[in-house]
């Protein structure tokens, strides 16, 4: 069955640095586009990133721009998100999520790791 | 960027009631238009994708419609496990990808 976990997350100092990883199984992880999304406490949803299947295209939410990279790995199944210059407000539960070709959605989703930026 | 706006935030609703949910882009979007379900302290789970087509595994009662700009979700009869929030999200066009501000429905 298809699964993504997620894993990284933690407490960090505002201009710290985070680097969360995604491992998936259960489907061909090359095939598709992936996507980091996340939700800070008691808000509501936020893209964050996608990277295409090749690595290719890389597209960011303006508020991340500049201080955070995706990427992956596609012979260990991987997708990866470098986060740098940490702000309070990059505080969340980050997602990763499968998306499927041509649509932009997000037909399966880790559990989610927490991200707390405070001194 | 292009602004999801959904109505309302929130309702309260009896088992079996119909329930519609709105949901409208600040640019017409054609439809790319998803919905999503999020129970509290789980990730979300889509629901509707391309505006109306239904995602493998979810209820029948669940059902989307619009293109360009104004988009529905309805649950045809509620049902106790229909609780959480709700979310649109737009993929026509990126960055950024989208979301609504959500719909909280509880039941009465």
């Amino acid at each position: 069955q298809v699964q993504l976990v997620e894993s990284g997350g933690g407490l960090v100092k505002p201009g710290g640095s985070l680097r969360l990883s995604c491992t998936v199984s259960g489907f061909t992880f090359g095939d598709y586009y992936m996507s980091w999304i996340r939700q800070a406490p008691g808000k509501g949803l936020e893209w964050v990133s996608y990277i295409s299947t090749t690595s290719s295209t890389k597209k960011y939410a303006d508020s991340v721009k500049g201080r955070f990279t995706i990427s992956r790995d596609n012979a260990e199944n991987s997708l990866f998100l470098q986060m740098d210059s940490l702000r309070a407000e990059d505080t969340a539960v980050y997602y990763c999520a499968r998306n499927p070709p041509s649509w932009g959605y997000g037909d399966y989703w880790g559990q989610g790791t927490p991200v707390t930026v405070s001194s | 960027d292009i602004q999801m706006t959904q109505s309302p935030s929130s309702l309260s609703a009896s088992v079996g009631d119909r329930v519609t949910i709105t949901c409208r882009a600040s640019q017409s979007i054609s439809n790319y238009l998803n919905w999503y379900q999020q129970e509290p302290g789980k990730a979300p789970k889509v629901l509707i994708f391309a505006a109306s087509s239904l995602q493998s595994g979810v209820p029948s009662r669940f059902s989307g419609s619009g293109s360009g700009t104004d988009f529905t979700l309805t649950i045809s009869s509620l049902q106790p496990e229909d609780f959480g929030t709700y979310y649109c999200q737009q993929s026509y066009s990126a960055p950024p990808w989208t979301f609504g501000q959500g719909t909280k429905v509880e039941i009465k």
